[in-house]
């Protein structure tokens, strides 16, 4: 079946190190995006790729980097810099930008 | 950054009973508004797409409404039940953006 797989589902990372969640779709969309929910909020927008290598900021990109190098493939980097990483972090597809989105099931990301 | 409002931000309702709940949202550059139900251990999933002023769309017991000049979407669902137990977010595509703001969403929960 055709979706978007998230992995993994849980992490823990040590103060000071990168961190990478994977993202990868088998749905031949375009367009991928990351989210971050952090409790009682909505979801935020890091990072948003139209296109296979390319790839814009999204409201909250400080500390985070992303690649397209693939069209299925859209991992995002948690850097030492981004000062408070922990969240839950959702991966999502459309055909096109700005299209209804597919979800992955999210990585929660916390600090030890 | 433009700002998506919902409200309430979470609500219960006995089972069987009608309710609803609402996004509002800045009515100039709009292009289109998009529900989604979140259930918990799951991923999100598209309920409806909204362009036109004046829209409603119907999915069984739930259905929308789209005011585009006074900036805001009813999400109604009829005769509550138990599995309508979700958080439910609206987004909003601006006109000239390929990516989509969300609200905080509404965290429905019908007691049986």
């Amino acid at each position: 079946d055709g979706g978007i797989t998230q992995s993994p589902k849980y992490l823990f990372r040590k103060e000071g190190q990168n961190v990478t969640l994977s993202c990868e779709q088998n749905l031949n969309h375009d367009a991928m995006y990351w989210y971050r929910q952090d409790p009682g909020q909505g979801l935020r927008l890091i990072y948003y790729s139209q296109i296979v290598n390319d790839f814009q900021k999204g409201d909250i990109a400080e500390g985070y980097s992303v690649s397209r190098e693939k069209k299925e493939s859209f991992p995002l980097t948690v850097t030492s810099a981004q000062k408070n990483p922990t969240a839950f972090y959702l991966c999502a597809s459309s055909i096109t930008g700005g299209q209804p989105q597919h979800f992955g099931d999210g990585t929660r990301l916390s600090i030890l | 950054i433009l700002n998506v409002e919902q409200s309430p931000q979470s609500l219960h309702v006995q089972e069987g009973d009608s309710t609803n709940f609402t996004c509002s949202f800045p009515s100039s550059n709009f292009y289109a508004l998009h529900w989604y139900r979140w259930e918990t251990a799951k991923s999100p999933e598209a309920l409806f797409v909204m362009t036109l002023n004046g829209d409603e769309k119907k999915k069984g017991r739930i259905s929308a409404t789209l005011n585009t000049k006074e900036g805001y979407s009813y999400l109604y669902i009829k005769g509550s039940q138990p599995e309508d137990s979700a958080q439910y977010l609206c987004a909003l595509r601006f006109q000239g953006a390929q990516k989509l703001v969300f609200g905080q969403g509404t965290r429905l929960t019908i007691n049986p």
